[in-house]
């Protein structure tokens, strides 16, 4: 069973500035992972799949890289709606625990 | 439009079963597989495994297999999950999602609580 896990637990950034948030694999998972967010009360929404490519309608501030066992989701120039949590999962299996992004 | 329709809020007694039910619609049922995933208040999302909706294969976590059934009716575009034995800590939202490379829809949600 192939472990997910995220880091920070939590990040507090300002509006307007860069958010990097990190996943690593306990074993190689090629580019089979995806990003997703969520908001209080909503169910998730996928920003990413295949490691860097943005879902249909993702705005492009969202950007995903790495492969293998190192993974990140970088947020070039926060929004307000952008506050939120961020799970990654390897593809169809296990989700890591998330990072919660809030305003600083 | 894609559209994943689950069943309403339950409420069971320790010891139960409940059945989920999604029901697909705005896309051809049979080239997706399902997914479920169900996330406990304030904890992380949890996958639970998936049902090929055209040839009624399935994955379970190991975590519940044993416990859980997946099941699929093609001419209703519906996907069911069962779950037995249930227990306090088995309280969540359970959810559906679509997918391949990641869930791209998900349903709405459906609340189980596990209360005596």
């Amino acid at each position: 069973e192939i472990v997910m896990t995220q880091s920070p637990a939590t990040l507090s950034v300002s509006p307007g500035e860069r958010a990097t948030l990190s996943c690593r694999a306990s074993q190689s998972i090629s580019s089979n992972l995806a990003w997703y967010q969520q908001k209080p009360g909503q169910a998730p929404r996928l920003l990413i799949y295949g490691a860097s490519t943005r879902a249909s309608g993702i705005p492009a501030r969202f950007s995903g890289s790495g492969s293998g066992t190192e993974f990140s989701l970088t947020i070039s120039s926060l929004q307000s709606e952008d506050f939120a949590v961020y799970y990654c999962q390897q593809y169809n299996y296990f989700f890591g625990q998330g990072t919660k992004l809030e305003i600083k | 439009q894609v559209q994943l329709v689950q069943s309403g809020a339950e409420v069971k007694k320790p010891g139960a079963s409940v059945q989920v039910s999604c029901k697909a619609s705005g896309y051809t049922f049979t080239t997706y597989a399902m997914h479920w995933v169900r996330q406990a208040p304030g904890q992380r999302l949890e996958w639970m495994g998936w049902i090929n909706a055209g040839n009624g294969n399935t994955k379970y976590s190991k975590r519940f297999q044993g416990r859980v059934t997946f099941t699929s009716d093609t001419s209703a575009s519906t996907a069911y999950m069962e779950l037995s034995s249930l227990r306090s800590e088995d309280t969540a939202l359970y959810y559906c999602a679509r997918g391949i490379a990641g869930y791209d829809h998900w349903g709405q949600g459906t609340l189980v609580t596990v209360s005596s």
